[in-house]
């Protein structure tokens, strides 16, 4: 079965850090773009960031450049996003999600989400 | 960056159809055929519908269709049911290499 699960989530004062994972199985990682998308409550979504199939292309949306940074472990088949910096209104559910192409097109399989509360 | 844009709702009697525009730019769906929708039930996470604008992915419903024109792409549910009552968003790649997705459209039944 085709799965991604995200982990890290939880609560942080402002100012602080916090690396999400986001763990596939069932398809060959390796070989697909992958995307961190967000969602406050009662809001919409939010495409983040993405990172090409080898890790060597990565992309930002212009409102989290800088604080944000992508990376993946082809050989643990996870995917990482870094938060700097956080503050109140990064508080979300943050869900990884697969492309159906090696860098970013279209998000075929997503994961169930892990929140995030940034307060003091 | 600004996102697409989507009526925040619609609403439709079962067993009629219902069309969701969504608008952007020439630097989005004007440039580009990397359309897609999603549909998100509360509490789920998203799935995708349509990809390349019109595109149906294995297992979904031929009820659902889509389309694009210049700086909009549409999206239509024929035969309207009570499962289709949800949440749905568009999405396109932008020409800075973003994605960028629309407010969303909440559907009633």
């Amino acid at each position: 079965e085709v799965q991604l699960v995200e982990s890290g989530g939880g609560l942080v004062q402002p100012g602080g850090s916090l690396r999400l994972s986001c763990a596939a199985s069932g398809f060959s990682f390796r070989i697909f773009g992958m995307s961190w998308v967000r969602q406050a409550p009662g809001k919409g979504l939010e495409w983040l960031s993405a990172i090409s199939d080898s890790g060597d292309s990565t992309y930002y949306a212009d409102s989290e450049k800088g604080r944000f940074t992508i990376s993946r472990d082809n050989s643990r088949e996870t995917l990482y996003l870094q938060m700097n910096s956080l503050r109140g209104e990064d508080t979300a559910v943050y869900f990884c999600a697969k492309d159906v192409s090696r860098t970013i097109t279209h998000l075929d399989v997503w994961g169930k989400g892990t929140a995030v509360t940034v307060s003091s | 960056q600004s996102a697409l844009t989507q009526p925040a709702s619609v609403s439709g009697s079962p067993g009629q159809s219902i069309t969701i525009s969504c608008t952007g730019t020439s630097s989005d769906i004007g440039r580009y055929h990397y359309v897609s929708w999603y549909q998100q039930r509360p509490g789920k996470a998203p799935k995708l519908i349509i990809f390349d604008a019109s595109d149906r992915p294995s297992g979904v419903s031929s009820r659902f269709s889509g389309s694009r024109s210049g700086n909009t792409a549409s999206l239509t549910i024929s035969g309207l049911q009570a499962e289709d009552e949800a949440d749905y968003y568009c999405c396109c790649y932008r020409s800075s290499k973003t994605l960028v997705f629309g407010g969303g459209t909440k559907l009633t039944v």
